[in-house]
């Protein structure tokens, strides 16, 4: 049972707008810790997508973009293309466990 | 640029000791701004955080509570490299292991990662 919950897959066609939830709790999101997103194309390590909420990397592309609010928090992807088809992870600090906790992923599919 | 390669044995025995290591590049093992991490993904247990080590002006080695009473995560900055020591692996230890930076500028986000390396745990 993940401490951070996602939505296992989430789909759209090219060129469409798809978001990502990432909920977690107050000993976590809620506790004001930043929240992180990595993408994982099959047999690679994850890669920095987002982090502290809503800053990017240098080279990652300006059509993902991060949001939180409270013990929530969102990535979005416009213009969705098939190199996006992958899978997203949410990640934060839970201050109760003591430990860096990751959600379970999200599975994108491109139609 | 900052790259991490991991080495150390694919297959290991039940009982035995799980030892990776981690060779840093474009970095120092003994920045006083970064941390040294260990994370694992499996199918049932998804990305799971080990540990850590960490210089601010003596070495510091933090673990997850799964795995601390069997961990011991060393530096040797003679070869810029940090390892990850597992001991007593049971199969459940089975899964894909990665080192990982984390830096002040990356706000406690792993921004670097080794390339991963996937340990079966089998006699």
């Amino acid at each position: 049972q993940s401490v951070l919950t996602q939505p296992p897959s989430v789909s759209g066609a090219p060129g469409q707008r798809v978001t990502i939830s990432c909920t977690g709790s107050r000993s976590n999101m809620g506790a004001d810790y930043d929240v992180h997103w990595y993408q994982q194309l099959p047999g690679t390590a994850p890669k920095l997508l987002i982090y502290a909420n809503k800053k990017r990397p240098s080279g990652v592309p300006d059509r993902f973009s991060g949001s939180k609010s409270g013990t929530s928090a969102s990535l979005a992807i416009t213009g969705l293309q098939a190199e996006d088809e992958a899978d997203y992870y949410c990640q934060s600090y839970d201050s109760s466990l003591k430990t860096y906790v990751f959600g379970p992923g999200t599975n994108v599919f491109v139609l | 640029q900052i790259h991490l390669q991991q080495s150390g044995p694919g297959l290991v025995k039940p009982s035995q000791t799980l030892s990776l290591t981690c060779d840093i590049s474009g970095d120092s093992v003994s920045s006083d701004t970064a941390t040294w991490n260990w994370i694992r993904q499996s199918p049932s247990r998804g990305l799971e955080w080990l540990g850590r080590t960490y210089f601010r002006l003596k070495w510091f080695s933090e673990y997850a509570v799964s795995v601390q009473s069997r961990a011991t995560i060393t530096s040797d900055t003679s070869k810029n490299q940090f390892s990850l020591h597992l001991n007593s692996v049971l199969p459940e230890d089975t899964a894909v292991y990665f080192c990982a930076r984390v830096d002040v500028s990356s706000f406690d986000s792993f921004d670097f990662w080794g390339q991963g390396t996937f340990v079966t745990v089998t006699s």
